[in-house]
């Protein structure tokens, strides 16, 4: 079945730096998702991206999916305390465009 | 402006006993789903509901597992005989459209098997 992936798991980062991560899917996806969990929260919406090479831009954050469709990415630039929690992608198969598949998620921490 | 929402929040049970959980989802969101996220893991899909269609129930782990929206609202995921791997925050998830649409999760229910 399919298999999305995200690298690294966890990640600690000093306040003021940039760090990136990354999702991988085992199959093409038709769109990816990205969500936000903070600690003791649930999920919240950040964005979709559904075209190949597609890059978008939330002031801080920016996420990126790739030529293949297969893999996307979340840059984070100026890390702020805000930013702690865990990020996960999910993606939308174009044979099962309802059912999302989730990675296991990045864990962020932020050393002030 | 609701969300969704979950209830109840908490529950702890004793091993082998049923326990029911509610979903009520965004108003006019035909799509609802039903996840379980162990500590630390990911989210791993239980049951899909869109509209008037049969469910997709690919992802309930046991047929100790059941879930059913009732009126195209309401959901209620029940979990018989409980055991102790059942321990986890049980998702709930709703969508406008389901088909590639952005998800609405709940708080979600964290429910303890001793």
């Amino acid at each position: 079945g399919q298999q999305v992936m995200q690298i690294p798991q966890y990640q600690h980062v000093q306040e003021g730096e940039d760090f990136t991560t990354y999702c991988n899917s085992s199959t093409t996806l038709s769109n990816i998702q990205w969500y936000k969990q903070r600690p003791g929260g649930h999920p919240v919406f950040l964005i979709q991206l559904v075209k190949s090479g597609e890059v978008k831009k939330q002031k801080r954050l920016t996420f990126q999916f790739g030529e293949a469709k297969k893999n996307s990415s979340l840059h984070i630039t100026a890390t702020q305390t805000t930013d702690v929690g865990t990020y996960f992608c999910a993606g939308h198969t174009f044979l099962n465009d309802y059912k999302l598949s989730f990675g296991a998620g990045t864990t962020v921490t932020v050393r002030a | 402006g609701a969300g969704v929402s979950q209830s109840p929040s908490n529950k702890v049970t004793e091993k082998g006993k049923d326990v029911e959980l509610r979903c009520d989802p965004i108003s006019g969101h035909t799509a609802l789903y039903w996840y379980r996220q162990s500590l630390g893991q990911g989210l791993e899909f239980l049951i899909y509901f869109q509209g008037n269609s049969a469910p997709d129930k690919s992802g309930l782990p046991s047929d100790r597992f059941s879930a059913e929206r009732t009126g195209g609202s309401v959901s209620t995921l029940t979990i018989q005989r409980t055991q102790q791997e059942d321990s986890a925050v049980y998702l709930c998830a709703s969508s406008l459209v389901g088909r590639r649409g952005e998800q609405f999760f709940g708080p979600g229910t964290r429910l303890t098997v001793l």
